[in-house]
């Protein structure tokens, strides 16, 4: 999968909106944006994804960049659960072998929430 | 729904033993696989299965073996349990495989091999 970067951590306090920043400059046109979070002691959680159009879900919304080589996932309201390692991916449209369905997990950021 | 379920939860084994990590998934989906995560680093993937009687390696399948005999289960054998295969162990499946798909992941297996 491409590379994305990250912020290592942010810190919100509870209620108010988080905007989580993630680069992917080398971008193919048919790589998909996703965005899972871990929270501790958990396993993965799907957020969100999208290719081109921004994107909303009872979760989150996913702002992409016209030219698509950075996005945004936002949490309108932030809330101490939401307090996890969120990792922006690019998943590849003709991965295959042993990338076949991969998900490639970066070190993401560690949002904290405080109350 | 269930979703994916994992069993055991926690698992200690001495080296040389075998044993198996359960996984299954209640919304009839295609492709599973199995990941493991270790301290500090990202998820890796170990095996996949694309459907019933289908399965492939991932990055680091030594180790490992799998079967899919049912859509809803896939099974994760370790043939012969070493320190270096401490690790947590999720499962993970999804609809399809193309990369338009969201994956669901289970709470997963926390093994240590003393």
């Amino acid at each position: 999968d491409a590379k994305t970067t990250q912020p290592n951590s942010m810190e919100s306090n509870e209620e108010e909106p988080v905007h989580l920043p993630c680069n992917h400059s080398t971008i193919s046109g048919t790589d998909y944006i996703h965005w899972y979070r871990q929270l501790p002691s958990q396993g993965p959680e799907y957020v969100i994804h999208g290719l081109t159009s921004n994107v909303n879900n009872r979760m989150a919304s996913l702002a992409i960049a016209e030219d698509r080589k950075s996005s945004t996932l936002i949490l309108h309201r932030a809330t101490l659960r939401d307090a996890a390692v969120y990792y922006c991916i690019l998943r590849e449209s003709n991965a295959g072998g042993t990338s076949y369905g991969k998900l490639t997990f970066g070190q993401g950021t560690i949002l904290t929430v405080h109350p | 729904n269930a979703g994916v379920t994992q069993t055991p939860k926690f698992q200690v084994l001495k080296t040389g033993q075998s044993m198996t990590l359960q996984c299954a998934q209640d919304m009839n989906h295609e492709y599973m696989s199995w990941y493991r995560q270790d301290p500090g680093m990202g998820l890796r993937l170990i095996h996949y299965s694309v459907g019933a009687g289908i399965t492939d390696q991932g990055e680091v399948p030594n180790g490992y073996n799998v079967s899919r005999s049912t859509t809803e289960d896939f099974p994760l054998r370790l043939l012969s349990a070493a320190p270096s295969q401490t690790s947590v162990y999720f499962c993970a499946s999804s609809y399809g495989v193309t990369s338009s798909y969201e994956q669901y992941f289970g709470p997963g297996t926390r093994l240590t091999v003393t």
